[in-house]
């Protein structure tokens, strides 16, 4: 299993532009989360989702936007990026048991110019 | 709300000193699990324990040891004669449980981190 793979790993954006940044896992969970890190920062939730087609917001959702047409795919999608996205962003999933272990992705290191 | 503290934004040792890395939480649930990630130079996130709210018993893993205490709200971290590969950030998060007719769908609240750097 490749577990959860994200990418890209690196992207620079000038302000403005949009981009996806693509998340994918292959351990069948139900439950899909996007979290983004800021510099000196622990993690915070933009959006999650709980099955195909449904998703909802988290901490942060504001310049963000998600959809889940399959169990594997949770896509991330940023419409006019501006210099305050500029974070890693970490892509994680869980089977949605109770005890709810999350497993993360790498990560994909976005900069805004 | 969920709120996780770890006062101890960095932390410097001489290698073989023992460290315990500090979290506080606060939820209203009854039900939840604290969680331990290390996240070195490279990046990536590293799992390294759960506990539920259930569980208070210490856990030893090797030259870890967790340290929980419902009373105070605290889940510390302990390393064991430190190793500069511990050098990291470490983070303390904290989950509502999945079900038992909750909506919290097991969304981490992470703390701020703790920037660890051991010295040979």
């Amino acid at each position: 299993n490749a577990g959860v793979t994200q990418t890209p790993k690196f992207r620079i954006l000038k302000i403005g532009q949009s981009m996806t940044l693509q998340c994918t896992q292959d351990m069948n969970h139900n439950y899909m989360y996007w979290y983004r890190q800021d510099p000196g920062m622990g993690l915070k939730l933009i959006y999650y989702s709980v099955g195909a087609g449904i998703t909802d917001k988290g901490e942060v959702p504001n310049g963000y936007n998600v959809s889940r047409s399959t169990t594997e795919d949770f896509p991330l999608r940023l419409e006019l990026a501006a210099p305050s996205q500029t974070s890693v962003y970490f892509c994680a999933s869980s089977s949605g048991r109770s005890y709810n272990e999350q497993f993360f992705g790498p990560g994909t290191r976005l900069t805004v110019l | 709300a969920q709120k996780v503290t770890q006062a101890q934004t960095e932390i410097s040792v001489v290698e073989k000193e023992d460290v315990t890395l500090d979290c506080v939480y606060e939820t209203r649930d009854t039900t939840y699990y604290l969680f331990w990630y290390k996240q070195p130079p490279s990046g990536e996130l590293v799992f390294l324990i759960r506990r539920n709210s259930f569980d208070e018993q210490n856990e030893i893993s090797g030259r870890y040891s967790w340290n929980f205490q419902k009373s105070t709200s605290s889940f510390n971290f302990t390393i064991t004669a430190s190793q500069v590969v511990d050098s990291a950030v470490y983070f303390c998060a904290l989950s509502e449980a999945v079900g038992a007719g909750g909506t919290s769908y097991g969304k981490l609240t992470f703390g701020q981190g703790t920037i660890l750097t051991v010295h040979p």
